[in-house]
């Protein structure tokens, strides 16, 4: 694939209930990041998974947040018991393994909860 | 702890004046920087970047954006503005921590709004 893409494209769902996002990243990528932003906000660190190396969570919110990555491909970002304040554009990046290469942004999956 | 910040909420410019959008950065160690714009309803593209080298970087759409270590600066600029320059711009900082986090550390970012 030409890029970064991310599914559903919206999603909206009720307070109490669970998400699961995805994120496709560019093939080669070994770096994969998420990120959050509210309407009107800067983005907002989530997680980053480098390779085989543990990931840094240090961003997650709370334990109600949790990312998986399958080697150097696919993630997913799970919210569980979604309360309204979760409700934001929840972006992906991926890079290849360098501090200094640019990160390349999927669309975003635009979440609200009711 | 790296943070950016950028002291505009909003830059408004006519069309075909020179524009600034400003950046300061806080890092330990050497940054690499970053400007990224958000056009509406898209994703976030990249500008350009600062690494190492000559201070004055240059980017896409005619962006140049200038590294000033004393000032801890990174503006980014365009000597002619267009209407459809309007969009929210971000600048990044990346370097590696303690932890060896490489992740960017965005600006809440200023919206550009270039008047015809």
């Amino acid at each position: 694939g030409a890029g970064v893409s991310q599914s559903p494209s919206n999603k909206v769902t009720e307070k109490g209930k669970d998400v699961e996002l995805r994120c496709d990243p560019i093939s080669g990528h070994t770096a994969l990041y998420w990120y959050r932003q509210r309407l009107g906000q800067g983005l907002e660190f989530l997680i980053y998974f480098q390779g085989n190396s543990a990931p840094d969570k240090s961003g997650l919110p709370s334990d109600r947040f949790s990312a998986e990555r399958t080697g150097e491909s696919v993630s997913t970002l799970t919210i569980q018991r979604t309360q309204q304040e979760d409700s934001a554009v929840y972006l992906c990046a991926s890079s290849s393994d360098s501090s200094y290469n640019e990160q390349f942004f999927g669309p975003g999956t635009r979440l609200t909860v009711l | 702890a790296q943070s950016v910040a950028q002291p505009e909420d909003q830059v408004n410019v006519a069309e075909g004046n020179p524009l600034t959008v400003k950046c300061t950065y806080s890092v330990s160690g050497n940054p690499y920087l970053f400007w990224y714009v958000q056009y509406p309803n898209r994703g976030l593209q990249f500008l350009l970047k600062y690494i190492t080298g000559d201070n004055l970087v240059k980017g896409s759409y005619g962006f140049e954006a200038e590294f000033n270590k004393s000032q801890t600066s990174f503006h980014l600029k365009k000597p002619s503005a267009l209407v459809s320059d309007s969009a929210l711009y971000f600048c990044a900082v990346s370097s590696v921590g303690d932890t060896g986090r490489r992740a960017l550390t965005f600006g809440s970012g200023t919206r550009l709004q270039v008047q015809p």
